[in-house]
C-alpha cells in the first residue's frame, strides 16, 4: 500500500522562526513535491524533485527552500516565517512515467 | 499554460441524488493526463482516477462514473445515487505526460450530502 508521511498535522510557529516541513514516502518514488492548499485558490505547486538533490520551483517558490538529501525524504522549508504562509502544505509523491502522485495528509501550518 | 477550471465552489444535494462536478481544461500538449481527487474533512487527497489523452472512453466504478470529452475539453464526474459519505472537496487536475508531470489543480468543488 502506498504511503507518505508527514512529520506533524498542525504545527504553530511565529514569524520569523525558522520552519522545516518533512516528508517521508516508502514507494521509491522518483518525484516528489510540496503544495500548499488555500481557500479559493485549490493546490499550488512551490518546489518539486525529480531526483536526490535535485529541485526545481513551482509556481509560488517565494519565500520557500527544499531539501533533498535522500530519495525517500524531501524537506521544505520557510527561512523566516510571515503570517501570509499561514496554510495548509501537502507533500506528494509519483514515478516517473506512471504520473499518479499519492498525497500525505497535510500540514496545517499557523504563523502567528 | 495548463489550466483547470471548476466553476461549481459548492454542491449541495439530498442523499440519493445523482450529482455532476464539471472539470473543464486548457491545454497545448497532444498528450496528457487527467486526474480527479477526493479530500475528505480530515484532508489526506485521495486519487480516484486517471486517464490520458488518448482513451476517451467513460470509465465506471460503482457509483462513480467519468464522462471525457476532448471536443469540449472537459471531464466531468458523476455519483449516482449519493451518500453521506460522499461529502468532500472534489479536485480535478492536469499533467504533462513527459517528466516530472507536475499537476495543475482547479479550485476544487465542496460536495456535501445532506441525509
Amino acid at each position: 500500500d502506498v504511503k507518505v508521511t508527514q512529520s506533524s498535522r498542525y504545527l504553530v510557529k511565529r514569524t520569523g522562526e525558522k520552519v522545516f516541513l518533512e516528508c517521508v514516502q516508502d514507494m521509491d518514488h522518483e518525484n516528489m513535491f510540496w503544495y500548499r492548499q488555500d481557500p479559493g485558490l485549490g493546490l499550488r505547486l512551490i518546489y518539486f524533485s525529480y531526483d536526490v538533490k535535485m529541485k526545481e520551483k513551482g509556481d509560488i517558490p517565494e519565500g520557500y527552500s527544499v531539501s533533498r538529501e535522500k530519495k525517500e525524504r524531501f524537506s521544505l522549508i520557510l527561512e523566516s516565517a510571515s503570517t501570509n504562509q499561514t496554510s495548509m502544505y501537502l507533500c506528494a509523491s509519483s514515478t516517473t512515467g506512471v504520473g499518479t502522485q499519492y498525497f500525505g495528509p497535510g500540514t496545517r501550518l499557523t504563523v502567528l | 499554460a495548463q489550466k483547470v477550471t471548476q466553476a461549481q465552489t459548492e454542491i449541495s444535494v439530498v442523499e440519493k441524488e445523482d450529482v455532476t462536478l464539471d472539470c473543464v481544461y486548457e491545454t497545448r500538449d497532444t498528450t496528457y493526463y487527467l486526474f480527479w481527487y477526493k479530500q475528505p474533512p480530515s484532508g489526506e487527497l485521495v486519487f480516484l482516477i486517471r486517464r490520458n489523452s488518448f482513451d476517451e472512453q467513460n470509465e465506471i466504478s460503482g457509483r462513480y462514473s467519468w464522462n471525457f470529452q476532448k471536443s469540449t475539453s472537459s471531464f466531468n464526474f458523476t455519483i449516482t445515487a449519493s451518500q453521506v459519505v460522499d461529502s468532500a472537496v472534489y479536485f480535478c487536475a492536469l499533467s504533462e505526460a513527459w517528466g516530472a508531470q507536475k499537476l495543475v489543480f482547479g479550485q476544487g468543488t465542496r460536495l456535501t450530502i445532506n441525509p
